[in-house]
């Protein structure tokens, strides 16, 4: 168990709809990382939150957006669903803002759009 | 720019032969970190090793090994003695320490252990 924890672990939704992921990081992280894991794409970063604050921004389209709120955990919106947003999405979370020094991982989100 | 490179796409051994993993990586920081994880056929993310740049003695852990070598910036991983278990994905990453806080994989590799 890393620690992590992602919900829910399958989501199954059709297109054009809007769906949020959750994630609770590790007791005391204060860093929140998203990964989107597709086929034919492998693991993308999509975003990091560090204490409530966007840090960094990686390959995440403008109809996703994300948000960590002050007990730390994080949300992942995705909207207007495509059936290519199709993948598996996780969640990571490290203890600061300087390097990926403590790496765990949750155990993911599966989302199908239909 | 970072990246990664796990040039073997998939891999097929029999029980108990070794197997090496390989993985290539670029970056242009002194300051940096490498990972390897396991991702099984459930799909979770299995943290494995975590080796800073400043760090090339080579690791061992039960039948698992590796070789980090910066002067060809390779970070190999070998299991010794393998087993059905040991069939996943596994992924090298890197993560830049200066940079902007992500890890940047590699594409995986498929490892099929027959029994």
């Amino acid at each position: 168990d890393s620690g992590v924890t992602q919900t829910p672990k399958h989501l199954i939704t059709a297109t054009g709809q809007r769906v949020t992921l959750r994630c609770s990081p590790r007791s005391g992280d204060l860093s929140v990382y998203w990964y989107q894991q597709s086929l034919d794409q492998g693991l993308q970063f999509l975003i990091q939150y560090y204490n409530g604050e966007e840090r960094a921004k990686g390959n995440i389209l403008e109809r996703f957006s994300a948000q960590q709120f002050p007990d730390l955990h994080s949300e992942l919106n995705l909207s207007s669903l495509e059936l290519g947003d199709s993948a598996l999405y996780f969640c990571a979370s490290s203890p600061g803002d300087r390097g990926f020094t403590e790496a765990f991982f949750g155990q993911g989100t599966r989302l199908t759009v239909v | 720019a970072q990246k990664v490179t796990q040039a073997q796409t998939e891999i097929s051994v029999v029980e108990k032969e070794d197997v090496t993993l390989d993985c290539v990586y670029e970056t242009r920081d002194t300051t940096y970190y490498l990972f390897w994880y396991k991702q099984p056929p459930s799909g979770e993310l299995v943290f494995l090793i975590r080796r800073n740049s400043f760090d090339e003695q080579n690791e061992i852990s039960g039948r698992y090994s590796w070789n980090f070598q910066k002067s060809t910036s390779s970070f190999n991983f070998t299991i010794t003695a393998s087993q059905v278990v040991d069939s996943a994905v596994y992924f090298c990453a890197l993560s830049d320490h200066n940079r902007d806080d992500k890890i940047i994989f590699g594409k995986g590799t498929r490892l099929h252990i027959l029994p």
